[in-house]
């Protein structure tokens, strides 16, 4: 699977749009780009996936540009509560594996008021 | 909304002693995980399960472990003598079965089971 790298922490204002990197500039073609988030001591939440297009779902967006050599998870309007550490993952859509999810460091994104 | 459900919630055990983490997973799900995540660490895939036997583990999934589905709505995972480096939050997921929407990698988790090894 492709090697993700993404900031380690950033800062947003509540109400404002927080903009979360992830570059996977060795991404091959068979390849989603995935989104999870975990707020302290909670278990992981699926946010989004993507493979080419951009996507909206009711929690984000996720831009993926044209080269998919990196993508942005967009949260519109950032609240306290999306306070937590966020995850790019990329992995092979199709596989015989158990489809195993292999979380990085992710970003830390602080929300503050 | 359905969701993924772990008991307990803390559970505290000597070195040495067997473990056995609860998950009842969604009910129409068909795949099932434990993942682990040591304090302060990144989460660490442990094992999958589906149609009554495992798909897939790490190397941390070694003869200590084992996973079982009991009846028709547990799912465990069994850690057969505890170590100290057992100590972490162990999260159970499931996933919905193929063709009814979303993505192999669309994966619900449960709320964890904290173990603590003294």
């Amino acid at each position: 699977d492709a090697k993700t790298t993404q900031p380690t922490s950033m800062d947003c204002a509540e109400g404002r749009a927080a903009n979360l990197p992830c570059n996977h500039s060795t991404i091959s073609g068979n390849e989603y780009v995935y989104w999870y988030r975990q707020i302290h001591s909670q278990g992981p939440q699926y946010i989004i996936h993507g493979l080419k297009n951009n996507e909206t779902n009711e929690m984000a967006s996720l831009i993926i540009t044209e080269d998919r050599k990196s993508s942005t998870l967009i949260l519109p309007h950032a609240t306290l509560r999306d306070t937590a550490v966020y995850y790019c993952i990329v992995r092979v859509a199709n596989s015989n594996s158990g489809y195993a999810l292999n979380f990085g460091k992710g970003t830390s994104l602080l929300v503050t008021p | 909304e359905p969701e993924v459900t772990q008991t307990p919630s803390h559970q505290v055990t000597q070195m040495g002693q067997e473990v056995i983490l609860r998950c009842v997973p969604i009910s129409n799900h068909l795949y099932f995980y434990w993942y682990r995540q040591i304090l302060g660490q990144k989460v660490e895939f442990l094992v999958s399960f589906y149609n009554n036997e495992i798909s897939e583990k790490s190397e941390i999934f070694d003869d200590q472990f084992s996973v079982e589905r009991p009846d028709g709505s547990n799912f465990t995972l069994k850690i057969r003598s505890t170590k100290l480096e057992d100590s972490a939050m162990y999260f159970c997921a499931s996933r919905p079965p193929r063709g009814s929407g979303g993505t192999p990698y669309e994966q619900y988790f449960g709320p964890g089971t904290r173990l603590t090894v003294t």
